[in-house]
């Protein structure tokens, strides 16, 4: 079965640090990229990062650009997102999410139950 | 960015009946990369549509998607009561980006 399960998420005070995990089963991890996608309480989706297969590209959404860091292993099968520098407004579920072919920018079609970052002092 | 608007932001309909919803692109899209999403309360999104009209593994032929350069349609043909959600266009010609809902509630 194709799955993703993130892990990571709970409550940092602002300014504080946090690294989110997501690991991958069922499918070649190594050959796709992956992306992390965002919802804050109440509001719609927003794309955060993606990574490409081999790390070599990775891009970040303007709002969390030289704060969040975008990682994977792929010996492990996972992707990493460590988010520093934390402000409340970063307050949302994190979703990590499988493109449905080897580009980074791409449809999703595989998606994580999501984790819960709560920024709050 | 492309920015993506949906309309309407709510919209109230009775099963049975036919629902359309909009996804206007601030720019043109490449090669018709708009994908819609449908997600229920406390659940992830699911892939319903990419490449603006073909359907995802699964997903029931009550479910089309139109358009191409910057206007995009999602049609329900007939509601069930389990398409009631919140609806979710994407675009990946260029970056990604989402447009922000479009409610279908119960009438």
């Amino acid at each position: 079965e194709v799955q993703l399960v993130e892990s990571g998420g709970g409550l940092v005070k602002p300014g504080g640090s946090l690294r989110l995990s997501c690991a991958a089963s069922g499918f070649t991890f190594s050959s796709l990229s992956m992306n992390w996608v965002r919802q804050a309480p109440g509001k719609g989706l927003e794309w955060v990062s993606s990574i490409s297969s081999t790390s070599s590209y990775i891009y970040y959404g303007d709002s969390v650009k030289g704060r969040f860091t975008i990682s994977r292993d792929n010996a492990k099968n996972s992707v990493y997102l460590q988010m520093n520098s934390l402000r409340a407004e970063d307050t949302a579920v994190y979703y990590c999410a499988r493109p449905a072919a080897g580009f980074y920018f791409y449809y999703m079609d595989v998606w994580g139950k999501g984790t819960t970052v709560t920024v709050s002092s | 960015e492309i920015v993506l608007t949906q309309s309407p932001g709510t919209l109230s309909l009775s099963p049975g009946e036919r629902a359309t919803l909009s996804c206007r692109a601030s720019q043109y899209i490449t090669n018709r990369y708009l994908a819609w999403y449908q997600q229920k309360p406390g659940q992830a999104p699911r892939l319903l549509i990419y490449g603006a009209s073909n359907r995802a593994t699964g997903i029931p032929d009550r479910f089309s998607g139109s358009g191409s350069g910057t206007d995009f349609t999602l049609t329900i043909s007939r509601l069930e009561p389990e398409d009631f959600a919140v609806y979710y266009c994407q675009q990946y010609g260029s970056s990604i980006t989402f447009g922000q809902g479009t409610r279908l509630e119960i009438k």
